[in-house]
């Protein structure tokens, strides 16, 4: 079965500063990987799609990389802002669902 | 842009009674996945249907049902609820790589 782990668990950064959120998998057979942002008790928000033939995409301020044959991907949040504050969840698709990580809660402080 | 609808937002029932979730994907979309975040979790997904057929199957309990009707919406049924079951009920909706996730149910069982 997939399993799907994300370091850190918790992140704390100042205002401005540059970071990065890492997702990690074991099974590299899948179809993408997709990263989520979910506010306490709210929604899943689709950040960035990655498909298995990609190697990153751009979205704003984020990028998202993919390194399917290391089970890697990384999400990385240029000039970091309060309200980027939530938790960011990776998930990579299976051939019908996808598996989620455990999540980066991240505050940004001002 | 038209998104995923989920009905009711919040719910709250006893032990060993039953629910109802309703998805409304977005138009155009064929196909339908349940997950399910209990507190403090990562979602996990229950189900998946495709042109109204189930297509994969999860961490569905035996008490949980689910079906796609011929207008693509979908119900997830749950029956003999317990204390456990407490959590909230995501749907999301894909007609190709990406899944577009619904702003859920939240279910409280007493």
């Amino acid at each position: 079965k997939q399993e799907v782990t994300q370091i850190p668990a918790a992140l704390s950064v100042p205002e401005g500063e540059n970071l990065v959120l890492n997702c990690s998998f074991t099974d590299s057979a899948i179809y993408n990987l997709q990263w989520f942002r979910q506010d306490p008790g709210k929604g899943l928000t689709s950040l960035l799609l990655i498909q298995s033939s990609q190697r990153e995409q751009t979205s704003g301020r984020l990028n998202a990389s993919l390194d399917k044959s290391s089970g890697r991907s990384t999400l990385y949040i240029a000039a970091s802002q309060p309200g980027d504050s939530a938790t960011y969840l990776c998930a990579v698709s299976g051939a019908n669902n996808l598996f989620f990580g455990t999540g980066t809660r991240l505050t940004v402080i001002p | 842009a038209a998104g995923v609808i989920q009905s009711p937002r919040h719910l709250i029932k006893e032990k060993r009674e039953t629910a109802t979730l309703k998805c409304y994907p977005i138009p155009r979309h064929d196909t339908v996945y349940w997950y399910q975040q209990g507190p403090g979790q990562d979602p996990q997904f229950l189900i998946s249907f495709y042109e109204k057929m189930q297509s994969d199957k999860g961490s569905i309990p035996d008490r949980f049902s689910a079906q796609q009707f011929s207008d693509y919406h979908s119900e997830l049924n749950m029956s003999s609820l317990e204390l456990g079951d407490s959590a909230l009920y995501f749907c999301a909706s894909s007609n190709s790589y990406e899944q577009y996730f619904g702003p859920g149910t939240r279910l409280t069982v007493t």
